[in-house]
């Protein structure tokens, strides 16, 4: 089945514990992304990459990082998590960036730092 | 001002009813444009691609208005089923970045 397999799909951290949040997608889609998700808000980007070792900053890249070693994997890296980061983190991949046929999100990670 | 802008609801009709969602966007470079639908503490499922032509699929139209920089989305006929969050899609640029509006909630009632 194709899919963006997301995980973990709950976390609660505590401040400064790095973690991992893990994507894989099974399309040979070239672009993935990552976004959060606050109320009132809406979805809001993180990072973005269009292809292996290419990745960029999207609107909210401030305290995440990411990689992108293979085509499937999309991490995303919080080093220092704090509190201003609990939010729902969508991964979502596409094959020609969204121009033709949108996004495929994963089902959503939910994370709270305490 | 919110590059993507939509009216947040909530839309309560009755089964059957014809509603419409407009939404409006302030980047004129944005190229492509899409609504998704989003179930309550789930992820975002593309619903439809919206063209300058207009589209159809099904109970569902779409329209694009670029001189207007406006985006709509009718339902006819809806079902119990369509109570959802529609959210506005606007993308840009060559990595197609995508913006989304805050969503539109639907409550299609008995």
């Amino acid at each position: 089945e194709a899919q963006v397999t997301q995980n973990p799909r709950y976390l609660i951290t505590v401040t400064g514990k790095k973690l991992t949040v893990t994507c894989s997608q099974n399309m040979n889609h070239e672009y993935m992304s990552w976004y959060r998700q606050d109320p009132g808000l809406g979805l809001r980007q993180i990072y973005y990459s269009m292809n292996v070792e290419v990745t960029d900053k999207g609107d909210v890249p401030e305290g995440y990082k990411v990689s992108r070693k293979e085509k499937r994997n999309f991490p995303l890296i919080l080093e220092s998590p704090s509190p201003n980061q609990t939010s729902l983190y969508f991964c979502a991949s596409s094959l020609f960036g969204g121009r033709e046929n949108g996004y495929t999100f994963g089902s959503g990670t939910r994370l709270t730092v305490v | 001002r919110k590059e993507v802008e939509q009216d947040p609801g909530p839309f309560n009709v009755p089964e059957g009813a014809t509603v419409a969602f407009n939404c409006t966007y302030s980047n004129s470079a944005s190229q492509s444009f899409f609504w998704y639908r989003q179930d309550c503490r789930k992820e975002p499922k593309l619903l439809m691609s919206v063209y300058s032509s207009g589209n159809e699929d099904g109970r569902f139209t779409a329209q694009l208005n670029r001189a207007s920089q406006y985006i709509s989305l009718l339902i006819r006929d809806s079902k119990l089923s369509d109570s959802a969050t529609y959210l506005c899609v606007a993308s840009t640029g060559t990595a197609s970045k995508l913006t989304f509006g805050t969503g539109t909630r639907l409550q299609v009632t008995l």
